[in-house]
């Protein structure tokens, strides 16, 4: 079965941190993707990456960056943690020719206190 | 932009029942349409998709959609629920000039009652 995996459930982090979130694919597939999900505002794209090492801005890269440095992981790096970053992150892969996220991970909750 | 609309937050539901979730969408080309499926403690999953041809789509676990553009709508339809159709739904639109750019809905929150 496709899996798509993040490295933790849950996250506790302090503001000022260095954060990384990561993701990994077993699929191959060329395009991966990270989200927030938060109450009310549903999903909103944080970046997205089409192949190693590219990446694209999404509706809201601030205050995030991220790393592709093999084709299965796309990691999410918060610089410099802040309270209004607590949130569920979602990460997503699709297929080269797949226009839209096909198979997401189980979600990281981060509480930037 | 573009935009989505789930008008409603929350609806309840008895099972066997009939569902009907509402999405409106602003776009200024053809839309690229999707419902996601959200059940508890997953991750999203792909009910069905639309990019051109039939209006009418069938999606998996028994979900249809129809897109009807004189309405911008693309509401999403199940004949009779099963308590397992509890989740969160996420409607999305996209386009072929922001390819992957997905904008979602926020959300309507399911609830089947015995």
């Amino acid at each position: 079965d496709v899996k798509v995996t993040q490295s933790s459930r849950y996250l506790v982090k302090r503001t000022g941190e260095k954060v990384f979130l990561e993701c990994v694919q077993d699929m191959d597939h060329e395009n991966m993707f990270w989200y927030r999900q938060d109450p009310g505002l549903g999903l909103r794209l944080i970046y997205f990456s089409y192949d190693v090492k590219m990446k694209e801005k999404g509706d809201i890269p601030e205050g995030y960056s991220v790393s592709r440095e093999k084709k299965e992981r796309f990691s999410l790096i918060l610089e410099s943690a802040s309270t209004n970053q607590t949130s569920m992150y979602l990460c997503a892969s699709s297929f080269g020719t797949g226009y839209q996220p096909q198979h997401f991970g189980d979600g990281t909750r981060l509480s930037i206190l | 932009a573009q935009s989505v609309t789930q008008p409603d937050i929350h609806i309840t539901v008895s099972e066997g029942a009939s569902l009907e979730l509402r999405c409106n969408y602003s776009y200024g080309a053809t839309p690229y349409l999707f419902w996601y499926v959200q059940s508890p403690g997953q991750g999203l999953q792909l009910l069905l998709k639309y990019f051109s041809g039939d209006t009418l789509v069938q999606g998996i676990k028994g979900f249809e959609a129809e897109f009807k553009r004189s309405q911008s709508s693309f509401n999403l339809r199940k004949p009779s629920v099963h308590w397992s159709d509890a989740a969160e739904y996420f409607c999305a639109v996209g386009g072929s000039d922001s390819w992957g750019k997905l904008q979602f809905g926020a959300g309507t929150q399911v609830v089947v009652t015995p």
